[in-house]
């Protein structure tokens, strides 16, 4: 699977949007982006995934760049529970395992 | 919601017991998945199942077994649990197509092997 490029951490205020970057300079066409959090003490969740086309559900949006190198999670009002460990992540379609490989991720930290 | 339910949060064993670590999903998903988690070293692969009865070995399959008697239960096995087996144990289920699917978490088992 290709690599993903995440800060190590983020800061952003309670009821804020918050904008997490992700690059995946070397994606191929076929791979999906998924993004995955985890809160403490619990296990992943997943939040959201898409190919070509931005994507939204009730947690979160999906922004994917024209070029697809690059995608950024969008939580549109931040809350303390929002507070967690965030993993973008490239999934090759037609893979055999289904595995998922979980980089060091973002530690977002959401202030009162 | 999909609602993957893991026997325990909290196990402790000793060296040379065979451990048991039960997982249950309650949405009919055909796939289902071991990791464990470590510090520094992300989520590992251990076994993964694709129907009643399959499996396929992960990344790390040695030392475990897996078994899958009824399409909602995927049970792991620690033959004869060691020290390294120390971790936080994942299970994770699915609908069919391996790439595009989320996965479903458990809340984690984490087991300690003295």
């Amino acid at each position: 699977d290709a690599k993903t490029t995440q800060p190590n951490s983020m800061e952003s205020n309670e009821e804020e949007p918050v904008h997490l970057p992700c690059n995946h300079s070397t994606i191929s066409g076929t791979d999906y982006i998924h993004w995955y959090r985890q809160l403490p003490s619990q296990g992943p969740e997943y939040v959201i995934h898409g190919l070509t086309s931005n994507v939204n559900n009730r947690m979160a949006s999906l922004a994917i760049a024209e070029d697809r190198k690059s995608s950024t999670l969008i939580l549109h009002r931040a809350t303390l529970r929002d507070a967690a460990v965030y993993y973008c992540i490239l999934r090759a379609h037609g893979s055999n395992t289904g595995k998922l490989i979980f980089g060091q991720g973002t530690t977002l930290q959401v202030k009162p | 919601d999909v609602k993957v339910t893991q026997s325990s949060r909290y196990l402790v064993k000793r060296t040379g017991e065979k451990v048991f670590l039960e997982c249950v999903q309650d949405m009919d998903h055909e796939n289902m998945f071991w990791y464990r988690q470590d510090p520094g070293l992300g989520l590992r692969l251990i076994y993964f199942s694709y129907d009643v009865k399959m499996k396929e070995k992960g990344d790390i399959p040695e030392g475990y077994s897996v078994s899958r008697e009824k399409k909602e239960r995927f049970s792991l096995i620690l033959e004869s649990a060691s020290t390294n087996q120390t971790s936080m144990y994942l299970c994770a289920s699915s609908l069919q197509g391996l790439s595009n699917q989320p996965q479903h978490f458990g809340d984690g088992t984490r087991l300690s092997i003295l």
